[in-house]
């Protein structure tokens, strides 16, 4: 089993929708969760972050947290063509306080005009 | 506000040869992370270095090495090169000697032949 599973899509989606990124981990001592961008050729880039369980919102994205189910998910209201991209699910499993991240392999995401 | 750098952008090598990679975290950061991302994977973790010293490693072999300097910059060294170096490094900056929310820098791109 993989530490982090992600749907690898892709994931089609009109514009003005709202698109859903899921992403489930198997470490329950895992601690901070990411969710990093990454457009075709380029690096990662820190969407949002989410510590506790529950939403936070942020502008069109929300992050969804269950511990219990051990699931995260990103919500992106509004969809635009500019969305379209690789979005990567991160974990921190946290080691004596020295997190590193794991990483899913990622959803594609692509936003129809 | 500066933010992560790295070196060189692209870099073609061949099996046998040694590589350096170069980055600088973002400005305030002191912890530096490295990864490796494959085509159509998701970076995975190959070490982290804090105040001079690796303070954790993921599952690569020795021929990966890396060290710290005094102003948080960072070197990532790879011998030996195999095809399968062929990837995408990528150089994660943080605060605190935590390795959570990691900004990434632009990449460097190797090319075994």
């Amino acid at each position: 089993q993989k530490e982090v599973e992600q749907n690898s899509g892709p994931l089609s989606v009109p514009e003005g929708a709202i698109a859903s990124l899921n992403c489930t981990y198997s470490d329950r001592g895992s601690q901070s969760f990411f969710w990093y961008r990454q457009y075709s050729g380029k690096s990662p880039e820190l969407i949002m972050f989410i510590y506790s369980n529950g939403d936070k919102e942020d502008g069109r994205f929300t992050a969804q947290l269950n511990k219990a189910s051990q699931y995260v998910s990103l919500l992106i209201r509004d969809s635009q063509p500019s969305d379209s991209a690789t979005y990567l699910c991160a974990v921190a499993i946290s080691n004596f306080g020295n997190e590193k991240l794991t990483f899913g392999t990622g959803t594609r995401l692509t936003i129809i005009p | 506000d500066a933010g992560v750098t790295q070196s060189p952008t692209h870099l073609i090598k061949t099996r046998g040869q040694q590589v350096t990679l170069r980055c600088s975290p973002k400005s305030g950061h002191d912890t530096v992370s490295w990864y490796q991302q494959a085509l159509g994977q998701g970076p995975q973790f190959i070490f982290q270095y804090y105040e001079e010293e690796e303070r954790q490693r993921g599952n690569f072999p020795d021929r990966f090495s890396g060290h710290q300097f005094p102003n948080y910059s960072s070197e990532l060294n790879v011998n030996a090169l195999l095809l399968g170096d062929s990837a995408l490094y990528l150089c994660a900056s943080s605060f605190g000697g935590k390795g959570d929310t990691q900004y990434f820098g632009p990449g460097t791109r190797l090319t075994v032949l």
